[in-house]
């Protein structure tokens, strides 16, 4: 049974560019989350993604954007990139919103020169 | 202030220690405590899940969690070499599912 996946592993980016990173869920998992962290730091929630749906939505700027698939799987998107923007950036999956428990993804590392 | 808080460490300690781990918070609202171990250039692994006060045992790891403190712990016993990792703690108000508020985590040594 396949776990949380992401791709790419790591990506290096100039300001100002876009990126887009992808995560494919644990089989029987509908939810998907995305965290970034940065080094040194716990994950902070930038949001969650239900049916297609953004359902919840952390302190982070319209920069950031994601999109759920019919098939469960999500992208975060991010323009204008920043210095700033440098983290790892996290996808958990979960069975149902509000319950159970999150797996995480092993991470894309994003470098923003 | 933040949410949760967590002494990032290091914490080093020799083999076969008994390693305590803890985090703080003020949001009374949490309900799901988790603690995720999380190996260097990694994803975080989920350790233990608990639901409200009490406490939870899996092998040699020991989650207690003290609501009227709002003080949540993890305890393991026997600590080996491959213990060796940051331990994050995390809080959710309505589940694991949903958004999960970490601490900085805490980052532990087991020495041979």
């Amino acid at each position: 049974d396949a776990g949380v996946t992401q791709s790419p592993t790591h990506l290096i980016k100039t300001r100002g560019q876009q990126v887009t990173l992808r995560c494919s869920p644990k089989s029987g998992h509908d939810t998907v989350s995305w965290y970034q962290q940065a080094l040194g730091q716990g994950p902070q929630f930038i949001f969650q993604y239900y049916e297609e749906e953004e359902r919840q939505r952390g302190n982070f700027p319209d920069r950031f954007s994601g999109h759920q698939f019919p098939n469960y799987s999500s992208e975060l998107n991010v323009n204008a990139l920043l210095l700033g923007d440098s983290a790892l950036y996290l996808c958990a999956s979960s069975q149902v919103p509000g319950q159970g428990r999150a797996f995480f993804g092993q991470g894309t590392r994003l470098t923003v020169v | 202030q933040k949410e949760v808080e967590q002494d990032p460490g290091p914490l080093s300690v020799p083999e076969g220690a008994i390693v305590s781990l803890n985090c703080t918070y003020s949001n009374s609202a949490f309900q799901y405590f988790m603690w995720y171990r999380q190996y260097s250039r990694k994803g975080p692994e989920l350790l233990m899940y608990t639901y409200s006060s009490g406490n939870k045992e899996d092998g040699r790891f020991t989650a207690q969690v003290d609501k009227s403190s709002k003080y949540i712990s993890l305890f393991i016993r026997d600590s080996q070499p491959s213990d060796s990792a940051t331990y994050l703690c995390a809080m959710s108000v309505t589940g694991g599912g949903n958004k999960l508020t970490f601490g900085t985590g805490t980052q532990l040594k087991v020495e041979l």
